[in-house]
């Protein structure tokens, strides 16, 4: 059984420039969670959706962070005009409903130069 | 001030020693906690679950919550090199836990 999958593994972008990163979920899992992990910072909640819609997105920390989730699977978390604060380990989770346990892939590492 | 705080170590004990691991936290309306593994350059994943205050037990790995001091624990006995890894503290308000508060998370060696 494939669990939660992410890419890029890693991603070194330029300031200024967007940036698409991509979770597949665990098959089945209707709850899709976007988490941020800096150094030192532990993980930042970014974004939830249960379905394709997003209850949640209080996290998403500016208007240049967007996410989306189509077909109640895959989903893209893109960010624009990325900063180089931007650098993190970006991680994605899925549960098989809301309040079941998460379970997480294993990130994209950004680097914005 | 952080909502939920973690000392990051890092912690390096001897294969055998008892680990203790610990985060506090100040909202009083935390009700689940949960405690994470985290490899390098892997995603974490959940070792134990607890709701409110007390003990629960799961093999070597004890998980200890006490509302009344906004404490929590994480015991680790036996410890093994491949218990080596991050542990990650994390709360939620209220079932249906979207939204996890995480600690900064304590890096542990496990020295054989």
């Amino acid at each position: 059984g494939a669990g939660v999958s992410q890419s890029p593994s890693n991603k070194v972008t330029e300031k200024g420039k967007d940036v698409e990163l991509r979770c597949d979920p665990i098959s089945g899992h209707t709850a899709l969670y976007w988490y941020r992990q800096s150094l030192g910072q532990g993980l930042e909640f970014l974004i939830y959706f249960q379905g394709n819609s997003a209850p949640d997105k209080s996290g998403l920390p500016s208007d240049r962070f967007s996410a989306e989730r189509t077909g109640g699977s895959v989903s893209t978390l893109t960010i624009q005009r990325t900063q180089q604060e931007d650098s993190a380990v970006y991680l994605c989770a899925s549960s098989f409903m809301r309040g079941e346990t998460q379970y997480f892939g294993p990130g994209t590492r950004l680097l914005v130069l | 001030q952080k909502e939920v705080e973690q000392d990051p170590g890092p912690l390096s004990v001897p294969e055998g020693a008892i680990v203790s691991l610990n985060c506090t936290y100040s909202n009083s309306a935390f009700q689940y906690f949960m405690w994470y593994r985290q490899y390098s350059r892997k995603g974490p994943e959940l070792l134990m679950y607890t709701y409110s205050s007390g003990n629960k037990e799961d093999g070597r790995f004890t998980a200890q919550v006490d509302k009344s001091s906004k404490y929590i624990s994480l015991f680790i006995r036996d410890s093994q090199p491949s218990d080596s890894a991050t542990y990650l503290c994390a709360m939620a308000y209220n079932f249906g836990n979207e939204k996890l508060t995480f600690g900064t998370g304590t890096r542990l060696t496990i020295i054989p």
